[in-house]
């Protein structure tokens, strides 16, 4: 059975400080698709990032960049230079080869202080 | 480009009465649709899926119910609330066939029931 697995509840860091999210997935399948969600204190849920299991280079978006490895089974989230509009709830979540449903993480709550 | 609606944004009921949660999207068709709750704090449920007219899938058994009318209609639906039923609902569509596609959510829908 599919699992993620977000052990940071909670996090705070100071504006301009890098924060890394971790995310650890558990499948037996050798087919499938890790994403990375934002939920912003308005509630609605903003798709960030898909990365295939055949697809292990890192990739980097402006400030945010992901980290795969299955080797160690995690698709870890780092945000640099953090600012304010960080703040959010981050979700990590799976699919199985082409299975339609995702399974998410438990989230992690990111606070960045001014 | 797609779109995707959610209404009412929030909803106050008494235990015992009717729900009714609509989510229509634009710009696509044949789409996979779900609904989610998420839990003051918590994670995010999967309660229902549907990957066309009249086909739906449920993962929770509980007091609620799913209807897909339209192609790109979902409907949410209870006949007697419970207090536990309170939640933040949020519909979410995907490509369809095959699967390992990202989600994309509407803004959700606040309920409380009192």
């Amino acid at each position: 059975a599919q699992k993620v697995t977000q052990a940071q509840t909670e996090i705070s860091v100071v504006e301009k400080e890098d924060v890394t999210l971790d995310c650890v997935y558990e499948t037996r399948d050798t087919t499938y698709y890790l994403f990375w969600y934002k939920q912003p204190p308005s509630g609605e849920l903003v798709f960030l990032i898909r990365r295939n299991s055949f697809d292990e280079q890192n990739e980097i978006s402006g400030r945010y960049s992901w980290n795969f490895q299955k080797s160690t089974s995690s698709f870890n989230f780092t945000i640099t230079a953090s600012q304010v509009v960080d703040s959010a709830v981050y979700f990590c979540a799976l699919s199985e080869g082409g299975n339609e449903k995702l399974t998410f993480g438990t989230g992690t709550r990111l606070t960045i202080i001014p | 480009s797609q779109t995707i609606h959610q209404w009412p944004a929030t909803l106050v009921q008494p235990v015992g009465s009717p729900l009714s949660l609509e989510c229509t999207v634009e710009g696509t068709s044949n789409p996979n649709l779900y609904w989610y709750r998420q839990a003051a704090g918590r994670g995010l449920q999967l309660l229902f899926y549907s990957v066309g007219i009249g086909q739906i899938s449920s993962e929770v058994p509980q007091n609620l119910s799913a209807s897909r009318p339209q192609d790109r209609q979902f409907i949410l639906s209870s006949k007697k609330l419970l207090l536990s039923d309170s939640g933040f609902y949020l519909c979410a569509w995907s490509q369809g066939q095959p699967g390992g596609h990202e989600q994309y959510f509407g803004p959700g829908t606040r309920l409380t029931v009192t």
